[in-house]
Order: structure tokens, then sequence, then C-alpha cells
């Protein structure tokens, strides 16, 4: 039982192509992220959504567009994308988000090569 | 100064050597804190939570000074399979991770 699902696990694209990476969660949680982990590995919060409400929005270009269309999915659709989104994207969980006091469980990640 | 800093190592170390890590923060405000241990092309993994008191499991040992603003972790008797990366997490609204911490650990 994966707690934390993601598609695709690998995604492969050229520059300006529009692509969706999707997560789920069975763990009953309300508050759900995405994080990019660059090729430093140096992990980053991107967006995150409490019971389907963005909560935390980053400075991430407006090409990135996060979608939750309840509160056991989110999504992330990137527009017109670009070399330097190349890295891994997580998806993560927590049972809450009452200013970070809860543990996150992540996804499998999903790594992104644009060439 | 960056938000959270960590020394990235790598630390190698024999197997049954202790090894301890810092974890150095800014904002006097946060929160929350853990550690958690990524394996090479895998997802981070949460380890444990940090406390003021301290707290223990097994091996691991964590500790949080807040006067000094930095958590430490403290690993016992290392095995092989402690080999991974150890990331810190510190929160005040938001989750913000060290660049993470690389630990060898050699027969």
């Amino acid at each position: 039982d994966t707690a934390v699902s993601q598609t695709p696990k690998y995604l492969v694209t050229q520059m300006g192509n529009d692509k969706s990476i999707k997560c789920e969660q069975n763990l009953g949680h309300d508050t759900m992220y995405w994080y990019k982990q660059d090729s430093k590995k140096f992990l980053k919060i991107m967006f995150s959504y409490n019971n389907k409400e963005l909560i935390i929005n980053e400075t991430v270009p407006n090409r990135f567009s996060p979608k939750s269309p309840d509160k056991a999915h989110l999504n992330l659709h990137i527009n017109s994308l670009e070399l330097g989104d190349s890295a891994v994207y997580f998806c993560a969980s927590s049972q809450d988000h009452g200013m970070g006091n809860y543990e996150q469980y992540f996804g499998p990640g999903t790594r992104l090569t644009v060439t | 100064r960056k938000e959270v800093e960590q020394d990235p190592g790598p630390f190698n170390v024999p197997e049954g050597a202790t090894v301890a890590f810092n974890c150095t923060y800014s904002n006097s405000a946060s929160q929350s804190f853990f550690w958690y241990r990524q394996d090479c092309r895998k997802e981070p993994k949460l380890l444990m939570s940090v406390y003021s008191s301290g707290n223990e499991d097994g091996r691991f040992t964590a500790q949080l000074n807040r006067a000094s603003q930095y958590i430490s972790l403290l690993i016992r008797d290392s095995k092989l399979s402690d080999s991974a990366t150890y990331l810190c997490v510190v929160t005040s609204y938001i989750p913000t991770f060290g660049r993470g911490t690389s630990l060898i650990v050699h027969p």
C-alpha cells in the first residue's frame, strides 16, 4: 500500500511542452505539498494545499500551476517547459499544517528532464 | 546567512563509530524541527522530530538548542545501512530544508 504516490516516475520532454504530474495520498491527510529538488540536491518547497485551499505559494514562475480536486490529490501542471525545470519533483502530505508541526510523508518523486 | 545550514560532508566513518551532525537556523521564530534521511535517488523519509527536551530513538539522539539556534543528530554504533544524506527541517510557517549532510559508513 503506497501512502503517497506520484505519476509518472520519469518524464522526458522537450522545451516548450506542457506536462502534468499527479499525486495522490491515501493517508487521510489534510495538507499536501510540492517540492523541487535540483541537481545540487537542494529541496525547496513550491506549494502547499490544506483541504484543497492554497496556503503556501513560494516564488515559483506562473508557468507552474497546482490543482487540488480533493484533499487526497494534488497535481502540478507546468507550461512552456524550460531547461532549468529539470529536477526531481516530490509530492508530500502531512496530517495538517498547523505552523508546520506535522511530519511530512513523501512520494517517490518524478524525475523531469527537459531537453 | 542562509535560513538553514548544514555541513555537507561527506562524513566518512567506520562501522561502530559515533557521529554527530549539526544544523543551524536563522529564524528565531521557528517552531518545529525534524531530521529526515534520504537515500540516493529516493524520497526523504522522516527519521525523528526534535524537541526542546531532546529525544532518543534507539541509536539516534536529537537535540534542540533554541538559544544558539541549532539542532543536532547523534548516531551511535554506526551501521553500514546508516549511509545516507541527513536533512534537517526547520519550520516557522514554511518548512525549510537544509542541503543535507552526507554520511558514509565503511566496514
